[in-house]
């Protein structure tokens, strides 16, 4: 699986964007970005995926580059609930489904 | 519809006992996996399973066993409580299906502690 490189940690000022940065410059064709996040010591909670393609949804804008060695993870309005750890996770959608999940960015969003 | 449940929150353990950590889903996933998390670190997988009898290891299976006799459950066992595995456990389950619902779902963890 394709590692993925993101900052320690971040501040975001409340109901101002929070773009959350991942470095991904070993994907392969068939793996897709995951971002999920864990608040406090909650179980992870599924963001929104993506191959190629921008991808918006409820929570989040996921955009990634042309060539697919880097996303970011938008959240439009971020909220004091926003604050947590966020995960990058590149894999392939197949057969095993595992995540290899890394340190993660830890969001602070301030009021 | 309660996703993924598992028992219990906590637990403590002596050095030495057994105990098995269920999980439990009724999503019907064919996909299901532990993790455990120690403090400060990311989440890493200990077993999984693609469906019904089949079980496969993870990054760090050692010290746990694991047995899928149904879709639903995925149980987690310690056979041998070690300190060092005083850790949060989380089940998470996920389709294995081809369209691209494949996102896992996570229960709310059990904190082991292993004195």
């Amino acid at each position: 699986d394709a590692k993925t490189t993101q900052p320690p940690s971040m501040d975001c000022a409340e109901g101002r964007a929070a773009n959350l940065p991942c470095n991904h410059s070993t994907i392969s064709g068939n793996e897709y970005v995951y971002w999920y996040r864990q608040i406090h010591s909650q179980g992870p909670q599924y963001i929104i995926h993506g191959l190629k393609n921008n991808e918006t949804n409820e929570m989040a804008s996921l955009i990634i580059t042309e060539d697919r060695k880097s996303s970011t993870l938008i959240l439009p309005h971020a909220t004091l609930r926003d604050t947590a750890v966020y995960y990058c996770i590149v894999r392939p959608l197949n057969y095993g489904q595992n995540f290899v999940f890394g340190p993660g960015t830890r969001l602070s969003v301030l009021p | 519809n309660a996703g993924v449940t598992q028992t219990p929150k906590f637990q403590v353990l002596k050095t030495g006992q057994s105990m098995t950590l269920q999980c439990a889903q009724d999503m019907n996933h064919e996909y299901m996996s532990w993790y455990r998390q120690d403090p400060g670190m990311g989440l890493r997988l200990i077993h999984y399973s693609v469906g019904a009898g089949i079980t496969d290891q993870g990054e760090v299976p050692n010290g746990y066993n694991v047995s899928r006799s149904t879709t639903e459950d995925f149980p987690l066992r310690l056979l041998s409580a070690a300190p060092s595995q005083t850790s949060v456990y989380f089940c998470a389950s996920s389709s294995l299906g081809g369209g691209l619902n494949t996102e896992a779902f996570f229960g709310q963890g059990t904190r082991l502690t292993v004195v």
